[in-house]
């Protein structure tokens, strides 16, 4: 009954392929997002769906491609993978995104990302 | 950029002792949130206070707000080994939350 589960846990590859993180909550929640946490404990946005449609996309290459299939799964694809994407990676879901919303956010376990 | 900032770094005190974390913000705020994370684990919400607030208590948790200084503290009381981790303040504004880089609580036996 995990609130919101990321698969993998782990993922070790090379440079330039190609990899996926997935990403589903069971809370009922209209919004989900996508975090990068660095080596320094920076968490910062990548991404955020409201009910399936894209809402932020911050300065993230397009390597990045998160896809929606319903409002319960938010999958991250990255293509072509750099050194630089090391990171844990958090998904997190929220109630609602707008603005005055006490949005406290769910997070899910991380996917700790290497790429060698 | 709105991103909290927390202060101190890092802090290691021992059990029974308060931890006090400090956070700074640069922009107006909708409402300020703070989260822990345990190592390796995501972040976890403790609690929040909205823009019209200025202290807000959960069990030994203390958070304080002055907006006109745009800081926040969290103050956890009577703390125990379980609470090493490392906490957050999030600042939400106009979009979506903005996390600081983060305090590390090392509480001592």
């Amino acid at each position: 009954d995990t609130a919101v589960s990321q698969t993998p846990k782990y993922l070790v590859t090379q440079m330039g392929n190609d990899k996926s993180i997935k990403c589903e909550q069971n809370l009922g929640h209209d919004t989900m997002y996508w975090y990068k946490q660095d080596s320094k404990k920076f968490l910062k946005i990548m991404f955020s769906y409201n009910n399936k449609e894209l809402i932020i996309n911050e300065t993230v290459p397009n390597r990045f491609s998160p896809k929606s299939p319903d409002k319960a799964h938010l999958n991250l694809h990255i293509n072509s993978l750099e050194l630089g994407d090391s990171a844990v990676y958090f998904c997190a879901s929220s109630q609602e995104i707008n603005r005055g919303s006490t949005d406290t956010q769910y997070f899910g376990p991380g996917t700790r990302l290497t790429v060698l | 950029s709105q991103q909290g900032e927390e202060d101190p770094q890092a802090l290691s005190i021992q059990e029974g002792e308060n931890a006090t974390m400090n956070c700074s913000y640069k922009t107006s705020i909708n409402n300020l949130q703070w989260y822990r994370q345990n190592s390796g684990r995501g972040l976890v919400h403790l609690i929040l206070i909205r823009s019209n607030e200025r202290e807000k208590h959960s069990g030994r948790l203390r958070v304080t707000l002055d907006t006109s200084k745009k800081s926040s503290s969290l103050l956890i009381t009577a703390s125990r080994a379980a609470d090493t981790a490392s906490y957050f303040c999030a600042t939400r504004g106009y979009s979506t939350l903005t996390f600081g880089k983060g305090t590390m609580l090392l509480v001592s036996p």
